[in-house]
């Protein structure tokens, strides 16, 4: 069964340098969730799109902004790194699940931000 | 507010123990549901179970067994005759009851089977 896609798998950047994360979420899902895993840290939410339009906000920076296409991946990105910025990124995406929203967030292998 | 603790940092067993590993949360929602996941080294968070609210009932599956206490709000995970591949931090995660609201996963709990 075809999962969710994320893009690149590792990515290392400088500081002060921009980043775009991509993720492709299971086909037909509409519902796309950001997370970030600091190292030894639990995933905190960062921000979510429902059918192409933000439908939650958590910690996200204000170098961050993220936004979901038509086609319903989702992109994010970020400027301004900083040597806090590595870690973790995980994608989850959901949907309906016979006639119901899911709760059930399935989520991507993850992009390990590293800044150096 | 949602919180969801997992009072055990580390655990350490060998092999063919069983170990239980404890969840507790908290919430003013009459409605959510609770989730397990598994991190191994890999990075990949694997999904073990989802339990809505009001199904109290508890599950096996294989090794792993749920026991889920509404009374307590506990959601406790146990694996039974652990083997070195179980070793690996395990989350329990909230989720509101609103569609397309976030997690709010527990600081995680790092299992580590001994040969």
């Amino acid at each position: 069964a075809a999962g969710v896609i994320q893009s690149p798998r590792h990515l290392i950047k400088e500081k002060r340098e921009t980043a775009t994360l991509k993720c492709y979420p299971i086909p037909r899902h509409d519902t796309v969730y950001w997370y970030q895993q600091g190292p030894g840290q639990d995933p905190q939410f960062l921000i979510s799109f429902y059918e192409k339009m933000q439908s939650d906000k958590g910690s996200i920076p204000d170098r961050f902004s993220a936004q979901q296409f038509s086609d319903y991946h989702s992109e994010l990105n970020m400027s301004s790194l900083e040597l806090g910025d590595s870690a973790l990124y995980f994608c989850a995406s959901s949907s309906l699940e016979r006639g119901v929203r899911s709760y059930e967030q399935y989520f991507g292998p993850g992009t390990r931000l590293t800044v150096t | 507010a949602q919180k969801v603790t997992q009072a055990q940092t580390e655990i350490s067993v060998v092999e063919k123990e069983d170990v239980t590993l404890d969840c507790v949360y908290e919430t003013r929602d009459t409605t959510y549901y609770l989730f397990w996941y598994k991190q191994p080294p890999s990075g990949e968070l694997v999904f073990l179970i989802r339990r809505n609210s009001f199904d109290e009932q508890n599950e096996i599956s294989g090794r792993y067994s749920w026991n889920f206490q509404k009374s307590t709000s506990s959601f406790n995970f146990t694996i039974t005759a652990s083997q070195v591949v179980d070793s690996a931090v395990y989350f329990c995660a909230l989720s509101p009851p609103n569609y397309g609201q976030n997690f709010v996963f527990g600081p995680g709990t790092r299992l580590s089977v001994l040969p």
